[in-house]
């Protein structure tokens, strides 16, 4: 079962920021917020993980609502080799072994 | 990233064939699953095993057959498939399972093709 809704695509600009939005209005306290990218054809690659407050890294940073029902991944600035599909996922299940992946949001950058 | 390896990257087999599927991680994790992606469609988890043990099996037929000998390598084997088989298989490894440990690493995957 879905706990993550994504728009299935978006737009974005060489050099722009990307901002990719997710949905968890039934994300309870203990859950992470994950997000993984996977470029055509390839494994998925983890980007950053969350709790409650804000992260950033050397790929991107993740803003989280203060009620935990939405957050937000930002890729600075977006390059070609950024077009991918994101995934944005909340744990699923108490035994922690379960990460549903959904069908993400296809991010294609143009140049 | 060359942190999990996966072997062979493509695989053609006909409905008959036995084949395995390979995977090694090379970050010290102690967990390793396989996860099905088929076209369209979203990541389906496969098997997980913890230390060596299996410990997820989600309704997968029995001619997939996985082996973990060790915490770093996992084999999925392959046998009498289906062309609906046809699928990228996915390996991740993690730290441990459960909490934020359970962040995974992907391999490249095996694109296979049963004809």
């Amino acid at each position: 079962d879905a706990k993550t809704t994504q728009p299935p695509s978006m737009d974005c600009a060489e050099g722009r920021a990307a901002n990719l939005p997710c949905n968890h209005s039934t994300i309870s306290g203990n859950e992470y917020v994950y997000w993984y990218r996977q470029i055509h054809s390839q494994g998925p690659q983890y980007i950053i993980h969350g709790l409650k407050n804000n992260e950033t890294n050397e790929m991107a940073s993740l803003i989280i609502t203060e009620d935990r029902k939405s957050s937000t991944l930002i890729l600075p600035h977006a390059t070609l080799r950024d077009t991918a599909v994101y995934y944005c996922i909340v744990r699923v299940g108490n035994t922690g072994n379960q990460f549903y992946f959904g069908t993400g949001t296809s991010l294609t950058v143009i140049p | 990233e060359t942190g999990v390896t996966q072997t062979p990257r493509h695989l053609v087999m006909g409905m008959t064939n036995k084949k395995s599927l390979k995977c090694e991680q090379h970050l010290g994790h102690n967990a390793m699953y396989w996860y099905k992606q088929s076209a369209k469609k979203p990541l389906e988890l496969m098997f997980v095993y913890s230390l060596e043990e299996r410990v997820e099996n989600n309704s997968v037929p029995s001619r997939f057959s996985p082996e973990c000998p060790n915490s770093s390598h996992l084999f999925l084997h392959l046998h009498t498939l289906q062309p609906e088989d046809s699928a990228l298989y996915l390996c991740a490894s993690s730290q441990e399972l459960g909490g934020v440990l359970e962040t995974q690493y992907f391999g490249p995957g095996t694109r296979l093709l049963v004809l």
